[in-house]
């Protein structure tokens, strides 16, 4: 099993409509959770961090569930503006405590 | 204004070159890290610093070598040992090592 899994889509959506996509990670111990968005050929930007009792920023919602070991970002309302790759990001518990990243789940929004 | 910066942008290298990427940052961070990003994949870790004159292999770091002789400055050099080093190179930086990471711009190397 892969330490930090996505699905890679890509997901399209019409422009209003409510999306969400989930990031599973491996080991139980993680504790840091991130969410980034990535534009086409730029570098991610650092959407949202992902607490235990989850948080809402506008239109986005990050979630952790524990018990099954994945955190969700749902978007709503969603705007073209929001096509784009989005990765998830989990630390690595043991050793140096790094950051692994997911590979990308793909959004494109269609008017 | 705080941020990280690459230079250069583009990159184009004869095969067996090295080609030294840099990455400068002003946020006080101490941890810095190089990424490597092929077309439609994720982001893979070359190496990481979590301080001044210390880094850590990451998982592919064959054919890369970095140093820290400065907390602003991380630069990697690819060296011709690299099989494969056309790819976008990016350059990351958090407070501690479990932190929250932001990005530089990148740099696209090709090598022809």
């Amino acid at each position: 099993r892969k330490e930090v899994e996505q699905d890679p889509g890509p997901f399209n959506v019409p422009e209003g409509a409510t999306v969400a996509f989930n990031c599973t990670y491996s080991n139980s111990a993680s504790q840091s959770f991130f969410w980034y968005r990535q534009d086409c050929r730029k570098e991610p930007k650092l959407l949202m961090s992902v607490y235990s009792s989850g948080n809402e920023d506008g239109r986005f919602t990050a979630q952790l569930n524990r018990a099954s070991q994945y955190i969700s970002l749902l978007i709503r309302d969603s705007k073209l503006s929001d096509s784009a790759t989005y990765l998830c990001a989990v630390n690595r518990p043991q050793g140096a405590q790094k950051l692994v990243f997911g590979q990308g789940t793909r959004l494109t929004i269609n008017p | 204004d705080g941020g990280i910066t690459q230079s250069p942008k583009y990159l184009f290298r004869k095969e067996g070159q090295n080609v030294t990427l840099s990455c400068e940052q002003n946020l006080n961070h101490d941890a810095m890290y190089w990424y490597r990003q092929d077309p439609g994949q994720g982001l893979r870790l070359i190496y990481y610093s979590q301080i001044v004159n210390d880094f850590q292999k990451g998982d592919i770091a064959e054919g890369y070598s970095v140093s820290r002789e400065k907390k602003e400055s991380f630069p990697l050099t690819v060296t011709s040992a690299q099989k494969n080093p056309t790819a976008f190179y990016l350059c990351a930086s958090s407070i501690n090592i479990a932190y929250e990471q932001y990005f530089g711009p990148g740099t696209r190397l090709t090598v022809t």
